[in-house]
């Protein structure tokens, strides 16, 4: 099966970078994406890794080393609507078919 | 974008009720749909992937006459909870995805309260 690991919380000072790191271990990797979450509300696409190296969105980027099946999420200028929690998800088909499996999720608090 | 509706967004039932929950993309064909059950504080526990006009795949654990799926329509998938139980209740999400895309795009959420 598939598992992954996440820090359970982090807190990160405004106008910061913050980095919140993801390892996982499956079989049939195609891609590993990050979902942003608030309290309350459904889970927003963040971005989505299937090769090595860095996609950068804005403030947001995402790192993967399928070698390390590692990735990480880079945060820069914290702004406190960053405050949420943020999901890494692997797709893959392990199970003979397709499908994502989220990761245990990390906790942001921003303070000012 | 993408648009994802879900109906209801939140219900209480009676135990031994059941309960449809609707997912809907508004504004593209969804080849594939998820569904998801949240408790609070956790992540999202992948309860089964449906494809359109097949039948569902469902994760272990999950029980495929409790909770039924079907995936009618490149538009429309509906998740079933039969014979409610207090222990049902949670934070149901779809999500869903077009042909060849990696993206999710998720529904609001259902709340479930079943007493």
């Amino acid at each position: 099966g598939q598992s992954l690991e996440q820090p359970s919380e982090v807190t990160a000072v405004e106008g910061a970078i913050v980095q919140i790191n993801c390892t996982y271990q499956t079989s049939g990797f195609y891609g590993l994406s990050w979902y942003q979450q608030h309290d309350g509300g459904a889970p927003t696409f963040l971005s989505y890794n299937a090769l090595d190296g860095l996609e950068e969105t804005g403030r947001f980027s995402s790192f993967l080393s399928r070698s390390d099946s590692y990735g990480y999420l880079l945060l820069q200028e914290l702004q406190m609507k960053d405050s949420a929690s943020y999901f890494c998800a692997v797709r893959d088909d392990s199970g003979g078919y397709q499908k994502v499996t989220f990761g245990i999720g990390t906790k942001l608090q921003v303070i000012p | 974008g993408a648009v994802v509706s879900q109906h209801p967004s939140w219900v209480i039932c009676k135990s031994g009720t059941s309960v449809k929950i609707e997912c809907r993309s508004l504004d593209f064909q969804a080849t594939t749909m998820f569904w998801y059950r949240q408790f609070p504080k956790q992540s999202l526990m992948l309860m089964a992937t449906s494809n359109e006009g097949s039948k569902a795949t469902y994760e272990q654990g999950v029980e495929k006459d409790k909770f039924l799926i079907n995936h009618a329509s490149l538009t429309l998938s509906t998740l079933t909870v039969t014979s409610a139980h207090p222990e049902d209740s949670s934070f149901y999400i779809c999500s869903a995805t077009g042909t060849g895309a990696y993206e999710q795009y998720f529904g609001p959420g259902t709340r479930l309260t079943v007493t």
